[in-house]
């Protein structure tokens, strides 16, 4: 089945303390995306990735880092956590960079501590 | 800067009346318009997307309408059903980089 899975679904976690959410697609596309949702300022993006080893700064990329050494897995990097992070971290991929559907994760929800 | 707006922020229809859903945006230079699904705790389900040179998209009850020179979109729904409840959101891609700008979303409540 063609899907973007993360890992986890749902974490806790304090301030300060590094932590990882895991992206993989099955579909071979280039294109990746991280966006976080909050209420009240909708969905915005955090970073995304062209293809291998080519990512770029979104509209809120302070106190995350990404890398992108496989097609398929693009995990999102917090170094020292922040309760302003608390927030629902969406992945998403498309076949192209644009003119594309993207395709989106179910979610990960973050509480910083 | 682009900025997408989504009006009403709420929704409520008796089952079997057709559903408006309003978008705008500021912006008219943009590549192409996509309406999505979110169920709640659930991502987003990509629903239609518009390419730029189109005016309209249609799959089964859904029916979306893209005017760019007055920067709006509207998605059509006929015929709810209670399984549209959900929240609906527009978002529109820049003429390059694949970046999506989204709109706050109009959560809709079909009740039986």
């Amino acid at each position: 089945e063609a899907q973007v899975t993360q890992n986890p679904r749902y974490l806790i976690t304090v301030t300060g303390k590094k932590l990882t959410v895991t992206c993989s697609q099955n579909m071979n596309h280039e294109y990746m995306s991280w966006y976080r949702q909050d209420p009240g300022l909708g969905l915005r993006q955090i970073y995304y990735s062209m293809n291998v080893e080519v990512t770029d700064k979104g509209d809120v990329p302070e106190g995350y880092k990404v890398s992108r050494k496989e097609k398929r897995n693009f995990p999102l990097i917090l170094e020292s956590p922040s309760p302003n992070q608390t927030s629902l971290y969406f992945c998403a991929s498309s076949p192209r960079s644009s003119g594309e559907t993207q395709y989106f994760g179910p979610g990960t929800r973050l509480l910083v501590l | 800067k682009q900025e997408v707006t989504q009006i009403p922020a709420a929704l409520s229809v008796p089952e079997g009346e057709n559903l408006v859903l309003n978008c705008s945006f500021t912006d008219s230079a943009i590549y192409n318009l996509q309406w999505f699904r979110q169920d709640p705790g659930k991502g987003l389900t990509s629903l239609l997307l518009i390419q730029s040179s189109q005016r309209e998209q249609t799959s089964g009850r859904l029916n979306a309408s893209l005017d760019k020179s007055s920067g709006r979109s509207t998605l059509y729904i006929a015929a709810s059903q209670p399984g549209d409840s959900a929240t609906y959101l527009c978002a529109v891609e820049k003429a390059a980089g694949n970046k999506l700008t989204f709109g706050g979303g109009t959560r809709v409540l079909v009740k039986p």
